[in-house]
């Protein structure tokens, strides 16, 4: 298992700001994912953070508006850059351990955009 | 690219009744499955999972689902739900050759008294 440890849990942030989340996990981890979970809504996976090379987005996200850093195997941050009310979402980092495992989550940032 | 369909986007069922909700995945070999249930303002709980052998899987609070390959599907069961139950269901799959899990749109479960 994983333990994942997100900051800030939640914000409130003024439209065409930027926010960076961070995300801490106990141990090494190959397979970082962030996703989003948007109000009532199903989770979205924006990328998969690679350690040491550019993460690899998925369609409808791009690196411009959701920049990921993956400096090592245990931490990595997701900004979301100029941000509208759309934007609002609860944002989660994920991690699995092994091919055979399942995704483990931090409890994810409230992020309500005004 | 795999995918996951959920087609009942909210389910109501009494207390003490069963439980199926469904879950259908497009995936060319075989995929990897998961049920997580979110309850609300919580984080997501895994309650089982599928990679290989036995189709029918047990998991936890009572949850089980089989795993049909002729048909897609991977329908989680429960023989009597509680009023603890009421939550946000999904159902996830992953491939074998990349390590990126697909979630479907979930189900909401409501619980009559």
């Amino acid at each position: 298992s994983a333990v994942i440890s997100q900051k800030p849990s939640r914000d409130i942030c003024q439209r065409g700001t930027s926010l960076t989340i961070q995300c801490q996990v106990d141990s090494q981890v190959t397979m970082m994912f962030w996703y989003r979970q948007q109000p009532g809504q199903s989770l979205t996976l924006i990328a998969t953070a690679n350690q040491g090379s550019e993460a690899t987005y998925e369609s409808g996200f791009v690196i411009d508006k959701f920049p990921i850093s993956r400096p090592n195997l245990t931490f990595s941050t997701l900004t979301v850059s100029n941000m509208s009310p759309e934007d609002s979402s609860i944002y989660l980092c994920s991690v699995r351990t092994g091919a055979n495992t399942e995704a483990f989550f931090g409890q994810g940032t409230r992020l309500t955009v005004v | 690219a795999q995918s996951v369909t959920q087609p009942d986007i909210h389910i109501t069922v009494s207390e003490g009744a069963s439980l199926e909700l469904r879950c259908n995945y497009s995936y060319g070999a075989t995929p990897y499955l998961f049920w997580y249930v979110q309850s609300p303002g919580q984080g997501l709980q895994l309650l089982l999972k599928y990679f290989s052998g036995d189709t029918l899987v047990q998991g936890i609070k009572g949850f089980e689902a089989e795993f049909k390959r002729s048909q897609s599907s991977f329908n989680l069961r429960k023989p009597s739900v509680h009023w603890s139950d009421a939550a946000e269901y999904f159902c996830a799959v992953a491939s074998n050759r990349d390590d990126k899990i697909i979630f479907g749109k979930g189900t909401r479960l409501h619980i009559l008294p």
